[in-house]
C-alpha cells in the first residue's frame, strides 16, 4: 500500500509561486512508478498538471508547462511541484498521485493523496 | 468544458444496474486506454478501472469497464447506497499530449 501526503501553504498571493510537496511511504520515489499532480477547482472536474519520473523525465499539461517545475528529494522520499505566476484560476485542491506507468501509455492514477486546498488571493 | 463528455447525473434503485458513458474522439478514447475513478464526497478520487477494462486489486467485480470506438462505459451492478459518488473517466489525448478527464457524473442511488 502506497501512501501519499501533500503539504504546503494553503494561501498564495497572486503572481506568487505555489509550492507543494508530496511525501511518499510504502514505495521508493526511485521505483518504477511515475509521480503525478492533479488538481480540482472547487465544484469542478479534474485537471492533470503533469508527471515526473525519478530519473528526471517529465511531462506537463501544455497549458501549464511554462509555469510548472518538478523536483525530487530522494533522501526524504518526496517530490515537489512549483507553479509560478499564479492567479485566482489556480485556486484548487491539489492532489499528488502515483501511476504504474507514464500517463501517455496508460493513464491510471492508482494511489492518491488526500489533497490540499490552495487558494490564490491577496 | 471537459474534453471527454459524461452525463451530469444518473440514478437507479438499490440492487439495480447503471451505466455511465464517456464520449471522446479518435485522438483520445479512440486510440488509448481509459480509466475510471470514484470520488466520494470530500475525498480523493479512487481508481476503479484501468486499461479500459481491468480492475485493481480490491475493486469488486460489480464494477466493469468497456470501450467501443470513441466511447467508453462504466457499468455498476448490484447498486448500493455506498456507491453514491461522482465518477470520472480519464484517458490520454495523443493530439494534445495531455491526460484528460470527463466532467464527472453524479450517481444517485434512490
Amino acid at each position: 500500500q502506497v501512501l501519499l501526503q501533500e503539504s504546503g501553504p494553503g494561501l498564495v498571493k497572486p503572481s506568487g509561486t505555489l509550492s507543494l510537496t508530496c511525501a511518499v511511504s510504502g514505495a521508493s520515489i526511485s521505483s518504477s512508478k511515475w509521480w503525478n499532480w492533479v488538481r480540482q477547482s472547487p465544484g469542478k472536474g479534474l485537471e492533470w498538471i503533469g508527471e515526473f519520473y525519478h530519473i528526471g523525465t517529465t511531462n506537463s499539461n501544455p497549458s501549464l508547462k511554462s509555469r510548472v517545475t518538478f523536483s525530487v528529494d530522494r533522501s526524504k522520499n518526496l517530490f515537489s511541484l512549483n507553479l509560478k505566476s499564479v492567479t485566482a484560476a489556480d485556486t484548487a485542491v491539489y492532489y499528488c498521485a502515483s501511476a504504474l506507468t507514464s500517463v501517455a501509455l496508460a493513464p491510471s492514477f492508482e494511489y492518491w493523496g488526500q489533497g490540499t486546498l490552495v487558494t490564490v488571493s491577496s | 468544458q471537459s474534453v471527454l463528455t459524461q452525463p451530469p447525473s444518473v440514478s437507479a434503485a438499490p440492487g439495480q444496474k447503471v451505466t455511465i458513458s464517456c464520449s471522446g474522439n479518435p485522438s483520445n478514447i479512440g486510440h488509448n486506454y481509459v480509466s475510471w475513478y470514484q470520488q466520494l464526497p470530500g475525498t480523493a478520487p479512487k481508481l476503479l478501472i484501468y486499461e479500459t477494462d481491468r480492475r485493481p486489486s480490491g475493486i469488486p467485480d460489480r464494477f466493469s469497464g468497456s470501450k467501443s470506438g470513441t466511447s467508453a462505459t462504466l457499468g455498476i451492478t448490484g447498486l448500493q447506497t455506498g456507491d453514491e459518488a461522482d465518477y470520472y473517466c480519464g484517458t490520454w489525448d495523443t493530439l494534445s499530449a495531455l491526460a484528460v478527464f470527463g466532467g464527472g457524473t453524479k450517481l444517485t442511488v434512490l
